[in-house]
């Protein structure tokens, strides 16, 4: 099953508003990351936090991670219609026996509304 | 700068034929994945090189899909023969050094089959 699960499955808003989107997983990480998908394309990295931080910024982007939680949020303030994509999370593991990978969660689709 | 490059970006192909998908990874960059991406879904890791050596490929459907690096740099993902359930965007990426660092798409490849 996918390490990371994202809430909601699809969002939309009005231009101008906030948007939060949320992940949870099951297992310890060593960082987490935010990609972004324009329909068609490939995926963007966004921002990586590692496990022993709590809140990083970028931008419009704000995200936060509670380890004891087992989950992240990504906030985009003031929102665009370029905004308009789907957003994953992608937890980084590392393992003592299968080595390092990145999984990825199912994604949130936001839109934008001008 | 160049991004990852791959090609075709579209292939439509009827059940139990096969197709190969070629990708060549950022300049420099030793670690390569191969993501297969079902619509509405995330990317699910296919194969992870390292250099032209295999680190993952536990999810790798290896009666039909193989992949190989040869010279450590471009790579090819074959199917063969291919099942309705493949069609997909096959999603190539980079990274610097693997392990759970940022990862370098490209724009994908969409296998559409028949």
């Amino acid at each position: 099953s996918q390490q990371g699960e994202e809430d909601p499955q699809a969002l939309s808003i009005q231009e101008g508003e906030n948007a939060t989107m949320n992940c949870s997983y099951k297992t310890s990480i060593n960082n987490l990351q935010w990609y972004r998908q324009n329909s068609g394309r490939g995926l963007v990295h966004l921002i990586l936090i590692r496990s022993n931080e709590r809140e990083k910024h970028s931008g419009r982007l704000r995200v936060t991670l509670d380890t004891s939680k087992k989950s992240s949020s990504l906030l985009i303030t003031a929102s665009r219609a370029a905004d308009t994509a789907s957003y994953f999370c992608a937890t980084g593991i590392i393992e003592e026996t299968s080595g390092s990978r990145l999984t990825f969660g199912e994604g949130t689709q936001l839109t934008v509304n001008p | 700068e160049a991004g990852v490059a791959q090609s075709p970006r579209y292939k439509i192909i009827e059940k139990r034929q096969s197709v190969a998908f070629w990708c060549n990874p950022i300049s420099g960059h030793a670690t390569l994945y191969w993501y297969q991406q079902i619509l509405g879904q995330g990317p699910k890791l296919l194969i992870q090189f390292q250099n032209n050596g295999v680190v993952d490929d536990s999810q790798l459907p290896k009666d039909r899909f193989s992949a190989e690096r040869l010279k450590g740099v471009d790579s090819t993902l074959k199917i063969q023969p291919a099942k309705l359930e493949d069609s997909a965007v096959y999603l190539c990426a980079s990274s610097l050094a693997g392990g759970t660092g940022e990862l370098f798409f490209g724009e994908g490849s969409r296998l559409t089959v028949l």
